[in-house]
Formats: structure tokens, sequence, C-alpha cells
């Protein structure tokens, strides 16, 4: 299995732009979950899907950042527009099931900079 | 509300001596409890976790833990420190399905002296 891929791995933009991030889950799970890492908060939870429902978006930090799912297959992430304080390494993850003893497996991240 | 503390944020040992990364824990309900190490810019690999079965976890890498619930308690340990070990690792907890997913630690990085 190819693992949860993201895309872009990096993205550099300017402040006021559009950022669409986005995640592939391992083909078969229903839970796919967008975290955020910063120095100063550590990995924070944003938001976090079941069958393609979202089901806890109160990690969202405000109304810039909306997150879809379509499918199963693929989510999106966008900030807009983008502040510099949005930087932060942002990890997609996916799992079997709604669960809280399932293992959750993640992506490599897109690190993000806003200029 | 769940919750969980990394005790230290660095951690230093020589290469070949023992390990240990002290997590503690508060859950109102029966936690399952994880370990994830990353490294260097790269994504979040699980270690090991404890979902209500043995209270002593073995995972990958040599690397186990053990729950203890009347000390709230969930320290990662490991007999030999390796190199490769050199990373940071976080202690996750998450409760019953319904409610936040993982809440994460604030991460213990482990240096590997050689």
């Amino acid at each position: 299995d190819a693992g949860v891929i993201q895309s872009p791995r990096h993205e550099v933009t300017e402040m006021g732009q559009e950022v669409t991030l986005r995640c592939k889950p391992i083909s078969g799970h229903n839970s796919l979950f967008w975290y955020r890492q910063t120095m100063m908060r550590g990995l924070e939870l944003l938001i976090y899907f079941n069958n393609n429902v979202p089901i806890d978006d109160s990690g969202m930090p405000e109304d810039r950042f909306s997150a879809k799912m379509p499918n199963a297959s693929f989510s999106t992430l966008k900030i807009q527009p983008s502040e510099p304080r949005d930087s932060a390494v942002y990890f997609c993850a996916s799992s079997l099931r709604r669960d809280p003893r399932e293992t959750q497996y993640f992506g490599p991240g897109t690190r993000l900079l806003v200029l | 509300a769940q919750s969980v503390t990394q005790l230290d944020s660095h951690v230093s040992v020589s290469e070949g001596t023992p390990v240990l990364l002290r997590c503690n824990y508060s859950s109102s309900y029966s936690p399952s409890l994880f370990w994830y190490v990353q490294h260097p810019n790269k994504g979040l690999q699980l270690l090991l976790k404890y979902t209500s079965a043995a209270t002593l976890v073995k995972g990958i890498n040599g690397f186990e833990a053990e729950f203890k619930k009347s000390e709230t308690s969930f320290h990662l340990t490991k007999p030999s420190a390796h190199m490769s070990d050199a990373a940071e690792y976080f202690c996750v907890v998450s409760e019953a399905p319904g409610r936040r997913a993982l809440t994460f630690g604030s991460g213990t990085r482990l240096q590997v002296q050689p």
C-alpha cells in the first residue's frame, strides 16, 4: 500500500493568497484527520471525517480554514486568505474505523510557509 | 476531558544505555494510549498502543510501554538505545467513540550520544 499521500510536500505563498492542501487516505480507511504542527502549539487536530462526513471541526482555527472530503479517496484543506501565522506543517492521517483504538496512519506532511 | 503530559521535553542518553520517556495521562473514560515517533522532516509512525488488553505493550524497534492505571502513566522504555532512535516521541491518548479524536502530548526529543 502506498500509505497516506499528501501534496504538495512544500508550499511557499504570499499573505492573502489561497492555499489548498490535498490528501489521499489509505484505501479502505473510513476516517480521515487533518492536523497542524507548530513549534509553539505542537500537534493539533483541526478536523476529522468519518465516511466523508465531518464529525468534529472544533479545532479549525477560524473561518479562513475549510476542509472537504468529496469522496472516500480525497480530501482538501483550504486556507483563504492565508496569513503568516498559518505557517506550519499540516499532516493528514487516516484510520480504518472511527474507533479510538484504531491506529492512525500519517502522511509525510505539507510544509507551508506564508510570507 | 482527556489530556496527556510528557514530563521531559528533552532526553539525552548514550548509545547502548536504557531509554525512559515519561508520560502521564488524564481521562474520564477507559482510554487508549499510543506512542508515536517522528523522525526529522518525516510523518508520524506508530510505535505501540494500549487498548485495554495486556498492560505491558511491546512495539517496534525494541520499545515497550507499561500502562499503570493507579499512576495514570504510560512510560516508554527501551533497554539499549541506538543512534537511529534519535527522534521526537509523542504520547497520545484517545477516549471513547464519538468523542474528540487523539490528544497529543507536547513531545520528547530523544538525543542519542555516541
